[in-house]
């Protein structure tokens, strides 16, 4: 059973950097798993941020940035706004099966 | 512009079967994949599997096989989940998913409530 670990929860100021990683069980993370990262606010349907690691979408304000960091997948707010305030999910490839992480609640204050 | 209308709230017994729909708009269907991912009450998510509208290639989530069947329609281009032999646990919100083959995903259909009850 593979499992994907995001960090639980994470606090920022306005106007600082955070960064979230996703790790895999099943070792390093690389650019062929394909890291997705999606937004969640309460009451809403997730929206999607990044995709194949590092691609923004249209959408995805500059502010958010994907990479590899470390082993991991990771997602760094730059110049957090408190509207960043959310549940942020990351979502691996694994050939014929994906797995999401469990979701990193992020609180800007 | 690109939308995903899925199909309204559910309510089910267990043992029941639910078929949820998600009804695309704003490209070529066939072009890209439709995945399914689910959200239990105050939970993560949770990915279901996905389908290939050209071909109608199917990967499923392992604890779902046989219990899931993902379909599509392209003259309506409409995407379908059933979901056989409810259970409580499979109580969720429903979201499909438009994705580049299966690995980018980008827009959200607005999901989908299935309440299973006893």
């Amino acid at each position: 059973q593979t499992v994907v670990t995001q960090e639980p929860s994470l606090t920022v100021s306005p106007g600082g950097t955070v960064t979230l990683t996703c790790a895999s069980s099943t070792g390093a993370v690389t650019y062929g798993h394909f890291p997705n990262w999606f937004q969640q606010k309460p009451g809403q349907a997730p929206r999607s941020l990044v995709s194949s690691t590092d691609n923004r979408h249209s959408w995805t304000p500059a502010r958010f940035s994907g990479s590899l960091l470390g082993g991991k997948a990771a997602l760094t707010l730059s110049g957090v706004q408190p509207d960043d305030e959310a549940e942020y999910f990351c979502l691996l490839y694994y050939g014929a099966a994906q797995v999401f992480g469990g979701g990193t609640k992020l609180t800007v204050l | 512009q690109v939308q995903l209308v899925q199909s309204g709230a559910e309510v089910k017994k267990s043992g029941a079967s639910v078929k949820v729909s998600c009804k695309a708009s704003g490209y070529t269907f066939n072009r890209y994949g439709i995945t399914w991912v689910r959200q239990a009450p105050g939970q993560g998510l949770e990915w279901m599997g996905w389908i290939s509208p050209d071909n109608g290639h199917t990967d499923y989530a392992q604890n779902l096989q046989g219990r899931v069947t993902m379909t599509t329609d392209t003259s309506t281009t409409t995407a379908y989940m059933e979901l056989r032999s409810l259970r409580l646990d499979d109580t969720a919100m429903y979201y499909c998913v438009r994705s580049q083959g299966d690995i980018n995903f980008d827009h959200w259909g607005q999901g989908t409530l299935v309440t299973v009850s006893s």
